[in-house]
């Protein structure tokens, strides 16, 4: 258990489904964060949110809709997606005990759009 | 701004053999330095950081770094691998007042038996 927790660990969805992915964690961390990872290419950064509030979006297509309901729960709302969006999602969490923490990342959500 | 460089995207090793992952990086301020590991379909695991203690980090797994401020870099070193260490490793940076990471774009290791 990493302690931080992503449902589901895989998802088959159409291009007109619409589906969420959902992050939680419980270790009091006050930062989180949405990364796709697809194969052959590095960690992206989508966005960073702060006390539930967001502060980076890294020109993110709009299919892609975060939510930060409280510091605990973190969602990506998908939309009308792409093959091309089809990669592992990760979650990861931070907190303010102080900059060298690192961050707790989950397990991923391993996403195939058909 | 930070940035993070992985030297080689692919390294293959022996079992048995040493294992050298190496990461180079830039920052204008004193950096906190760190060492992922992600095995197939996993997340992102911490192996070990340095944050300005000793300049020899020991990790999880047998692995160590050593930080060299006068290279710019803190590369990812193992006496002898195990076939359980074939994984892709991620080297990471952040300046001294933010929490916000830095990812380079991994090393994939193979180990041949």
């Amino acid at each position: 258990e990493t302690g931080v927790t992503q449902t589901p660990r895989h998802l088959v969805m159409g291009m007109t489904n619409k589906k969420s992915l959902k992050c939680e964690q419980h270790l009091g961390h006050n930062a989180m964060y949405w990364y796709k990872q697809s194969a052959k290419k590095p960690l992206e950064l989508m966005f960073v949110y702060n006390f539930k509030e967001q502060t980076e979006n890294n020109s993110v297509p709009s299919r892609f809709s975060p939510e930060c309901p409280n510091s605990s729960h973190l969602f990506l709302h998908l939309h009308t997606l792409q093959p091309e969006d089809s990669a592992l999602y990760l979650c990861a969490s931070s907190g303010r005990q102080g900059a060298g923490y690192g961050y707790t990342f989950g397990s991923g959500t391993r996403l195939t759009v058909v | 701004a930070q940035s993070v460089t992985q030297l080689g995207s692919h390294v293959s090793v022996s079992e048995g053999a040493l294992v050298l992952l190496r990461c180079n990086y830039s920052s204008s301020v004193p950096p906190y330095l760190f060492w992922y590991v992600q095995y197939p379909n996993q997340g992102l695991q911490l192996l070990l950081k340095y944050t300005s203690a000793a300049t020899l980090v020991k990790g999880i797994n047998g692995f160590e770094a050593e930080f060299k401020k006068s290279e710019t870099s803190f590369h990812l070193t193992k006496p002898s691998a195990h076939m359980s260490d074939a994984a892709e490793y991620f080297c990471a940076v952040s300046d001294g007042g933010s929490e916000k990471l830095v990812f380079g774009k991994g090393t994939k290791l193979t180990v041949n038996p």
